[in-house]
């Protein structure tokens, strides 16, 4: 079982509806990641937080540590927010503390 | 540029075949990550550098794969003897430190015919 696990894997929506992608993990975490990866391969990094929520435009992530379990919600979804939402966690010990261990990602579809 | 640069950005070589890419991290940052990508899978952790010292290697990298960063500045990462499993996308990210957020670069996509 991947430590780290995301749904949906695929993700159609509606030009303007409101997102959300679920971020489930197993292990202590010292910092959870939301990243999006275009066509292409480059990755940018939106968020990350290690508690309680952040917010830039229309993106907003949250974390639950007691129920290693964060989100990702875009508002007022466009076709430009197309792309694949990878969540990546930071162990919070250990080997591998320094390193980062990704979901599988969403890959997101926006419908004019 | 201030960001973190990878060269090249495609790659397209034959089975048996050396390759080398090479990644240059945001200039202050003192920590390097190598990833590997494969198609409809997330990033995998390779190996990673703090400063010029290579303190972490995953099972993933066999002994065809070597990586250094001989000044503490940019890496490079070399397969030899390419396979077909090693296509995939090679992605560099670097950091300030432990805490802080990883930057990532546009990656090295490798074909290996």
């Amino acid at each position: 079982k991947n430590e780290v696990e995301q749904s949906p894997q695929n993700l159609t929506a509606q030009e303007g509806e409101f997102i959300t992608i679920n971020c489930s993990y197993s292990v202590g975490i010292s910092a959870l990641h939301w990243l999006q990866q275009h066509p292409g391969g480059g990755i940018v990094s939106l968020f990350m937080l290690s508690s309680g929520k952040k917010k830039h435009g229309r993106l907003i992530a949250t974390i639950n540590i007691q129920e290693k379990h964060s989100s990702l919600h875009i508002t007022a979804s466009h076709p430009r927010d197309s792309a694949v939402y990878i969540c990546a966690v930071r162990p919070s010990s250990g080997a591998g503390s320094y390193q980062l261990t990704f979901g599988k990602g969403t890959k997101l579809s926006v419908i004019p | 540029d201030t960001g973190v640069s990878q060269d090249p950005r495609h790659k397209i070589t034959k089975r048996g075949q050396n390759v080398t890419f090479r990644c240059d991290p945001i200039s202050e940052h003192n920590r390097l990550y190598w990833y590997r990508q494969t198609l409809g899978q997330g990033p995998e952790f390779l190996t990673y550098f703090q400063n010029e010292a290579q303190l972490e290697k995953s099972r993933l990298l066999s002994d065809r794969f070597s990586a250094e960063r001989p000044k503490g500045s940019f890496s490079t990462l070399e397969i030899q003897r390419t396979e077909q499993g090693d296509s995939a996308m090679y992605l560099c990210a670097s950091s300030v430190g432990k805490g802080a957020g990883q930057f990532f670069g546009p990656g090295t996509r490798l074909t290996v015919l």
